[in-house]
C-alpha cells in the first residue's frame, strides 16, 4: 500500500511569496502531524489534526503559518510572506488513531526561501 | 514538558563494530520512546519503540534499545555495524494523550568505515 506522500518535494520561493505544501496521509489514518526540520536538527512539532479538527497548533511559529485538513484526509500547510528563516524540510506524518500508534512519515518538502 | 538529548551529533564506527547511540530524555509522565532512522532525502522510518512492558526492545535491522527509568535513558545498540547502517538517527519521546506529538532529539549521524 501507498505510504504518506508529500508534494512538491522541493520548493524554492522568493522572500515574501506565499507557498502551499500538500500532504496525502495513509488512507484511513485519523491523525495527521506536521513537523519542521531545520538543517542539521531534529524535527519540531508544528500542528496536529484528528480527522478534520485541528486540535493542537501550538508549534506554529507565527501567524504566517496556517494548516488545514478540510475533509479529514489531505492536508495543506500554507506559509504566507515567506522569510529566509522558514527554509527547512517540512515533514508530514500520519497515524491510525487516537491511542498511541506509530507515526508514518512522508519524504518531506524541502523549502528554500531566497 | 518533554525533552530529548542525544549525546554526540556524529558517531563513527568500523564495519563489524558495536554501535551505541545515546539518548536521554526528560518527561513529567511515563514516556513512550522511539528511535527513527533517516536516510538522505527520505522520511523517518521507525526502528523500534517502547510503550509499556519489557524494557529491552528489539527493532528492525538488528537494532535494540533498553529503557532505563532510573537513568532516564533509551540508548540504541547494534552488535555489528553494516555499511548500510550509515544514516541519521533520531530519538523521540511521546506522551500518551490526544495529540501524541513527538519531541525529537537533535539527531546522531552514524558513519560506518570499511
Amino acid at each position: 500500500g501507498a505510504g504518506v506522500s508529500q508534494s512538491p518535494r522541493y520548493k524554492v520561493a522568493k522572500r515574501g511569496q506565499d507557498v502551499a505544501l500538500r500532504c496525502d496521509p495513509i488512507s484511513g489514518h485519523v491523525s495527521l502531524f506536521w513537523y519542521q526540520q531545520a538543517l542539521g536538527q531534529g524535527p519540531e512539532f508544528l500542528t496536529y489534526f484528528q480527522n478534520e479538527a485541528q486540535l493542537d497548533k501550538s508549534g506554529l511559529p507565527s501567524d504566517r503559518f496556517f494548516a488545514e485538513r478540510p475533509e479529514g484526509s489531505v492536508s495543506t500547510l500554507k506559509i504566507q510572506r515567506t522569510q529566509q528563516e522558514d527554509s527547512a524540510v517540512y515533514l508530514c506524518a500520519s497515524s491510525p488513531g487516537q491511542s498511541y500508534n506509530e507515526q508514518f512519515f512522508g519524504p518531506g518538502t524541502r523549502l528554500t526561501v531566497l | 514538558a518533554q525533552s530529548v538529548t542525544q549525546l554526540g551529533s556524529h558517531v563513527s564506527v568500523s564495519e563489524g563494530a558495536l554501535v551505541l547511540l545515546r539518548c536521554n530524555y526528560s518527561s513529567s509522565v511515563p514516556p513512550y520512546l522511539f528511535w527513527y532512522v533517516q536516510y538522505p532525502n527520505q522520511g523517518l522510518q521507525l526502528l523500534l519503540k517502547y510503550t509499556t512492558g519489557a524494557t529491552l526492545v528489539k527493532g528492525i535491522n538488528g537494532f535494540e534499545a533498553e529503557f532505563k527509568k532510573s537513568e532516564t535513558s533509551f540508548h540504541l545498540t547494534k552488535p555489528s555495524a553494516h555499511m548500510s547502517d550509515a544514516a541519521e538517527y533520531f530519538c523521540a519521546v511521546g506522551r500518551n494523550n490526544a495529540g501524541n506529538m513527538l519531541t525529537f532529539g537533535g539527531g546522531t549521524r552514524l558513519m560506518v568505515k570499511p
